[in-house]
């Protein structure tokens, strides 16, 4: 099993939908959550952290489910320009590296 | 923006000649890293580092090497360039390693011809 595994996608949505994204992990140890945009040929960007049960930012939100061992990426309304690929990270057991997903495509239809 | 200059942003090479990228940094942060990325494979890491002169493999290290001489700089090298380390270059940065988020910078897009 891969450390980190995610829906490649693509999905593609209206404006004003919400869609939700899952990233599945495989240490249950994990403390702490990543969730970082990438644009089509730029670097990753922070999106948000994931320390407890959840986040919230705006029309973000990212929810945890140690259980199941799985978190989540809401987007609210979105917009065009939340057309992206949304990589899920997760740090590994040593605490110095990190795990990535290989992202979930989104593209936001007008 | 995090400070993280890559530099060169932009590379073509012949196979069998060395190269070095830089990664330098302006944040003081402990960690550095170098990933590439390449369709299908996501991000996947090269070397990083957790200290001065304290280095260790990732998951693709082969034909590479890393050298850490002070704080701000992280070189990362290739002995002898080949057509399958054509590739997108990734450097990061994190201040406490996986407990905090890694900050990237804009990358070097390498071609080995």
């Amino acid at each position: 099993r891969k450390e980190v595994e995610q829906d490649p996608g693509p999905f593609n949505v209206p404006e004003g939908a919400t869609v939700a994204f899952n990233c599945t992990y495989s240490n249950s140890a994990s403390q702490s959550f990543f969730w970082y945009r990438q644009d089509c040929r730029k670097e990753p960007k922070l999106l948000m952290s994931v320390y407890s049960s959840g986040n919230e930012d705006g029309r973000f939100t990212a929810q945890l489910n140690r259980a199941s061992q799985y978190i989540s990426l809401l987007i609210r309304d979105s917009k065009l320009s939340d057309s992206a690929t949304y990589l899920c990270v997760v740090p590994a057991n040593t605490g110095n590296q990190f795990y990535f997903g290989t992202g979930t495509s989104l593209t936001v239809i007008p | 923006d995090a400070g993280i200059t890559q530099s060169p942003r932009h590379k073509v090479t012949e196979t069998g000649t060395p190269v070095t990228l830089r990664c330098h940094q302006t944040e003081n942060h402990r960690y550095m890293y170098w990933y590439r990325q390449d369709p299908g494979h996501g991000l996947r890491l090269i070397h990083y580092s957790y200290g001065v002169k304290d280095t260790d493999k990732g998951e693709v290290s082969d034909g590479y090497s890393v050298s850490r001489s002070k704080t701000e700089d992280f070189l990362l090298t290739l002995e002898s360039a080949t057509s399958s380390q054509t590739s997108v270059y990734f450097c990061a940065i994190s201040e406490r390693g996986g407990r905090q988020p890694q900050h990237f910078g804009d990358g070097t897009r390498l071609s080995i011809l």
